[in-house]
């Protein structure tokens, strides 16, 4: 079935450092493909997003490319923030008509950025 | 416009009692989903459902676990005799359409957290 593999965290920077966390997948069809994050206590909110290859979502200085030759979306930002600070998830949806729609997640990066 | 509500936030049973957990969606939203967050690990589909019909249940358990969403009130997901394996994080989310492009976003509750002891 289709999955979702991101790198194990945690990840732990100093401020303005460059941020990648990797995230590949395996689907049938065309999934959607999501990043989203999760601050302490609270539910998952969406980042961003792409629909198809070639697309780039990007949100607050947050992006990612849907790479459908490497089956890939890896998160980055050109310098973290302590506020960024949080677990990111990466998801896919599968695409086309009839599908459900669910998101399968992969297991989460836990992002701590120091001062 | 209120954003997805679940309630409670945090929920402890003792082993063998039942759980209730409550969803309701943003306003106008007709498409609910129930995932669920163990401990260290990331969120696993367990139920989709629209108004008074469960789309699909693949990810919910065989035993125990039932979900509905009744044509007025929230979404319920309900656990008979809990056992300790159910502590979890249960998120609800909620969106306007199921395909096509720009509406059919997930939009995710703050979570229930149970812990059973």
């Amino acid at each position: 079935g289709d999955s979702v593999t991101q790198m194990e965290g945690p990840v732990t920077l100093s401020e303005e450092a460059f941020l990648t966390i990797n995230c590949t997948y395996t689907a049938t069809g065309y999934p959607s493909l999501f990043w989203y994050v999760q601050y302490p206590g609270e539910g998952l909110q969406l980042l961003l997003k792409a629909t198809k290859a070639d697309d780039k979502g990007s949100n607050k200085g947050f992006e990612a490319t849907y790479r459908k030759e490497t089956t890939s979306f890896h998160l980055e930002k050109g310098s973290v923030q302590v506020s960024d600070s949080a677990v990111y998830f990466c998801a896919l949806s599968e695409g086309g008509g009839g599908a459900t729609n669910k998101l399968i997640f992969g297991t989460g990066t836990l992002l701590a950025v120091q001062p | 416009n209120a954003g997805v509500m679940q309630n409670p936030r945090h929920l402890v049973r003792r082993r063998g009692q039942e759980a209730r957990l409550r969803c309701s969606p943003m306003k106008g939203h007709s498409h609910v989903y129930w995932y669920r967050q163990l401990p260290e690990e990331g969120l696993k589909f367990m139920v989709y459902l629209q108004k008074e019909n469960i789309i699909d249940e693949s990810g919910m358990p065989k035993e125990r676990f039932s979900a509905e969403f009744p044509k007025e009130g929230p979404s319920i997901l309900r656990i008979q005799q809990v056992v300790r394996g159910d502590s979890a994080a249960y998120f609800c989310a909620s969106s306007l359409t199921l395909s096509g492009t720009g509406n059919n976003e997930q939009f995710f509750g703050p979570g229930t957290r149970l812990t059973v002891l």
